[in-house]
């Protein structure tokens, strides 16, 4: 596909149990991020990995949060013993240049 | 203080009106000057991207730059139900320029 794409769309979960959220970036790029989305908060910036940089994980809010990215395209967002102030909508991005590409998201309840 | 403020709106205008979109920010190394645009349940999607200071049009679009006043604007002209959206200013350093720094949006709403 020519843009970034994010798989769950949508996932509900329960207190206490693991997700995994998966992005796919634009093919060539780079760079890929990962923000938050909650209502009235804007984009809360989580991670970001540069080529075979070490990532930027500066804005990941606790321990419960990692992220992976392997052979330098697909990233994976966990979120381990999830927490009702998890639930947001996860974005991906990605970017060769300054800009960033955002997929569509993954909205996270947690119940 | 924020280091980017942005009037989160809701901002209500009637078709064919003439849009102004604001923020301002306080970090004066600030280079990288970006406007994006949020339907509802989608991702952001890049409209603008502007380095350094000045006016950069595209279509209806226009973004403004003046960084003597820490300010920058999104001027749609000729608005549309269309362009109903959340808009977003992002911006970044030039020795950081992938760490952007968020607005938290103005909602827009053009009625017919």
């Amino acid at each position: 596909g020519a843009g970034v794409s994010q798989s769950p769309s949508n996932k509900v979960t329960e207190k206490g149990k693991d997700v995994e959220l998966r992005c796919d970036p634009i093919s060539g790029h780079t760079a890929l991020y990962w923000y938050r989305q909650s209502l009235g908060q804007g984009l809360e910036f989580l991670i970001y990995f540069q080529g075979n940089s070490a990532p930027d994980k500066s804005g990941l809010p606790s321990d419960r949060f990692s992220a992976e990215r392997t052979g330098g395209s697909v990233s994976t967002l966990t979120i381990q013993r999830t927490q009702q102030e998890d639930s947001a909508v996860y974005l991906c991005a990605s970017s060769l240049t300054s800009y960033p590409y955002f997929g569509p998201g993954t909205r996270l309840l947690v119940l | 203080q924020k280091e980017v403020e942005q009037d989160p709106g809701p901002l209500s205008v009637p078709e064919g009106a003439i849009v102004s979109l604001n923020c301002t920010y306080s970090n004066s190394a600030f280079q990288y000057f970006m406007w994006y645009r949020q339907y509802s349940r989608k991702g952001p999607e890049l409209l603008m991207y502007t380095y350094s200071s000045g006016n950069k049009e595209d279509g209806r679009f226009t973004a403004q730059v003046d960084k003597s006043s820490k300010y920058i604007s999104l001027f749609i002209r000729d608005s549309q139900p269309s362009d109903s959206a959340t808009y977003l200013c992002a911006m970044a350093n030039a020795g950081n320029n992938r760490k952007l720094i968020w607005g938290l949006g103005t909602s827009l709403a053009v009625n017919p």
